[in-house]
């Protein structure tokens, strides 16, 4: 079945930019996926990128998909204490019918 | 815009005692789900509908848990009798048809302690 991995933490200071990694395994993925969850929350959608696409824009975030290593990274730039969130990645396959694969989460510290 | 509604948001109770867990998606809608969320597991999707039709149920963990779609504005997912191990928190999602990027909206999540 599909499988979505991320790592568990990462921390970074403020101003610097966060690369949020993640690795999948079907490679009939149509669509891939980044959540955000504040604490307490529930999931907001940042951004998600068609399986065609190798690169996609929006403000402070830089979605790179690699589909031959089927790896996804999402990169913050200037990232700011209001980043600390938990980021998921996911994944939805061909014939799964809307159903989305999450991953792990990768809880996300900003320090000053 | 009105978001997908949940209730309760919170609630704790005896094992045991049956729980009703509320949904209304987001009208024009026609896909629901329902995940849970747990350290252990992560995300995990239980149910989702799509017209009000349940599609796939796989992952929903036992016959103590059932959830339905009467029309297509309200899920409701219930357990009896709940269990310690059904703490976690559960999510409705939504998404609308022939939607760009198959976008999942998500609800704000009920918190359920079973003691």
């Amino acid at each position: 079945g599909e499988d979505v991995e991320q790592s568990l933490f990462l921390s970074v200071r403020e101003g610097d930019s966060s690369v949020i990694n993640c690795t999948y395994t079907d490679s009939s993925s149509t669509y891939l996926y980044w959540y955000k969850q504040e604490p307490g929350a529930g999931l907001q959608l940042l951004t998600y990128i068609f399986s065609n696409m190798d690169m996609k824009q929006d403000q402070r975030l830089t979605v790179l998909l690699n589909k031959k290593d089927k790896h996804l990274s999402l990169r913050i730039a200037d990232t700011q204490t209001g980043d600390s969130a938990i980021y998921f990645c996911a994944e939805m396959s061909t014939g799964t019918a809307s159903k989305l694969t999450f991953g792990t989460g990768t809880r996300l510290q900003v320090t000053l | 815009d009105a978001g997908v509604i949940q209730s309760p948001r919170h609630e704790v109770t005896e094992m045991g005692q049956e729980v009703t867990l509320r949904c209304k998606p987001i009208s024009g809608h026609n896909s629901l789900f329902w995940y849970r969320q747990t350290m252990m597991r992560g995300l995990e999707l239980l149910i989702y509908f799509n017209n009000n039709v349940p599609i796939d149920d796989s992952g929903m963990p036992e016959d103590r848990f059932s959830a339905k779609m009467p029309n297509a504005s309200f899920s409701t997912l219930k357990i009896q009798p709940s269990e310690p191990r059904d703490s976690a928190v559960y999510f409705c999602a939504s998404s609308p048809p022939n939607r760009a990027g198959n976008t999942i909206y998500f609800g704000e999540g009920s918190w359920l302690t079973v003691v």
